[in-house]
């Protein structure tokens, strides 16, 4: 079946815009997780989705990230006002979760967001 | 706060070469682990992951990692290691208190010659 999908894979934009990034994860996942891969830093937990719970967004690095999960499929990150630090690759991992367990994670290609 | 630390950055091998890479983590309760691997072009995949049990875990592809819990640590093993084995890797760790939470460490570049 089909994997994780991003869009953009490729995003570049000015100083101070606004950005959209969106992930479809695999149908039926419960879980839905959002992290930032800069050069030399791993991957950085941002926030996830769990069904219907709140989301832990204790990952967020500022109140200009926000992220949102439509009817516990899609979901957007939007970074507002970029900065140049915000440039690195955006990864969307979906899971299917159950027993209240951890499980494997399904990794989409990332987008890759340039701020200039 | 939850920590992975993975000691080596960079490794670089000649294929049949034995590889051990190290992942340590700072959390004192109970944890679910993960190595996840990304081939060049390729998606983060799962590697392994040990959640309860017999704390030598085995993989896809020959690789193995050791939970040592008094240790704090689940290294990741392969005797040999083949060029096709050039990836970066990731450890990973859930606090089961934690939520669904994961925290990733920073990743080992690998690089096997042939």
């Amino acid at each position: 079946g089909a994997g994780v999908s991003q869009s953009p894979s490729n995003k570049v934009t000015e100083k101070g815009k606004d950005v959209e990034l969106r992930c479809d994860p695999i149908s039926g996942h419960t879980a839905l997780y959002w992290y930032r891969q800069s050069l030399g830093q791993g991957l950085e937990f941002l926030i996830y989705f769990q069904g219907n719970s709140a989301p832990d967004k204790s990952g967020l690095p500022s109140d200009r990230f926000s992220a949102e999960r439509t009817g516990g499929s899609v979901s957007t990150l939007t970074i507002q006002r970029t900065q140049q630090e915000d440039s690195a690759v955006y990864l969307c991992a979906s899971s299917f979760l159950a027993g209240g367990k951890v499980d494997t994670q399904y990794f989409g290609p990332g987008t890759r967001l340039t701020v200039l | 706060a939850q920590s992975v630390s993975q000691h080596n950055h960079h490794v670089i091998l000649s294929e049949a070469a034995s590889l051990e890479l190290g992942c340590n983590y700072s959390y004192g309760g109970t944890v679910n682990l993960f190595w996840y691997v990304q081939y060049p072009g390729q998606h983060l995949q799962l590697l392994l992951k040990y959640f309860s049990g017999d704390p030598l875990v085995k993989g896809i592809k020959g690789f193995e990692a050791e939970f040592i819990k008094s240790k704090f640590s689940f290294n990741l093993r392969k005797p040999s290691v083949q060029w096709s084995d050039t990836a970066e890797y990731f450890c990973a760790v859930n606090a089961r208190t934690g939520g669904f939470k994961t925290i990733f460490g920073a990743g080992t570049r690998l690089f096997v010659k042939a």
